[in-house]
């Protein structure tokens, strides 16, 4: 069954902490990209991976950080220096020239 | 900054009813465009894309494209309860052989009545 999970599903984080999202695919997709959804927002682009080992920043990247050692992996930590880190965390991906697709999402909640 | 707008909601229709959603976009350079419904508590999922003028059809839905307008619309023919949801817009600038950045819209909640 192809798709894209994410883990967990729920995840609170103590002030000063870092704590990272974990995002698969077995799409076979190239891209994949990371979003955060706010309460009745759209989605802002945090980071993107068009290919192993290579990423760029999106829109909102500061106080995050990712990696791509895998076509199959791209994980996102959310460290201590995002400030207002509550938010629906959603990853994405896509083959080339391809519409995006998305995981279940991550709901992460500062304590 | 390129910007997608959505006609502001919550937008109510009765069930049977068509629905339509707006969305306009700043960048002329954009390419591709994509209607995701979002049910509250869950992830978007891609229900239409269009890259050229004109209407495309996929069962009750129609996406129409209007490229010298900056606008692209989705129209939901014989809405349902289950249509109840949010729909984003979303816009790149990618094409057929490159990987696109999408930028999204702020949402229109749409609400189907019996």
């Amino acid at each position: 069954d192809g798709g894209i999970t994410q883990s967990p599903k729920y995840l609170f984080r103590k002030e000063g902490q870092n704590v990272t999202l974990s995002c698969e695919q077995n799409l076979n997709h190239d891209a994949m990209y990371w979003y955060r959804q706010d309460p009745g927002q759209g989605l802002r682009l945090i980071y993107y991976s068009q290919i192993v080992n290579d990423f760029q920043k999106g829109d909102i990247a500061e106080g995050y950080s990712v990696s791509r050692e895998k076509k199959e992996s791209f994980p996102l930590t959310v460290t201590s220096a995002q400030k207002n880190p509550t938010a629906f965390y959603l990853c994405a991906s896509s083959a080339q020239g391809g519409e995006q697709f998305f995981g279940p999402g991550t709901r992460l909640t500062v304590l | 900054q390129k910007e997608v707008e959505q006609n502001s909601g919550p937008l109510s229709v009765p069930e049977g009813a068509i629905a339509s959603l707006n969305c306009t976009y700043s960048d002329r350079g954009s390419q591709s465009f994509f209607w995701y419904r979002q049910y509250s508590g869950k992830s978007p999922e891609l229900i239409m894309f269009i890259y050229s003028n004109g209407d495309k059809e996929d069962g009750r839905f129609t996406a129409q494209l209007n490229k010298a307008s900056q606008y692209v619309s989705l129209l939901i023919r014989d809405s349902q309860p289950s249509d109840s949801a949010t729909y984003l817009c979303a816009v790149t600038d990618a094409g057929g052989t490159s990987y696109g950045k999408l930028t999204f819209g702020q949402g229109t909640i749409l609400t189907v009545h019996p």
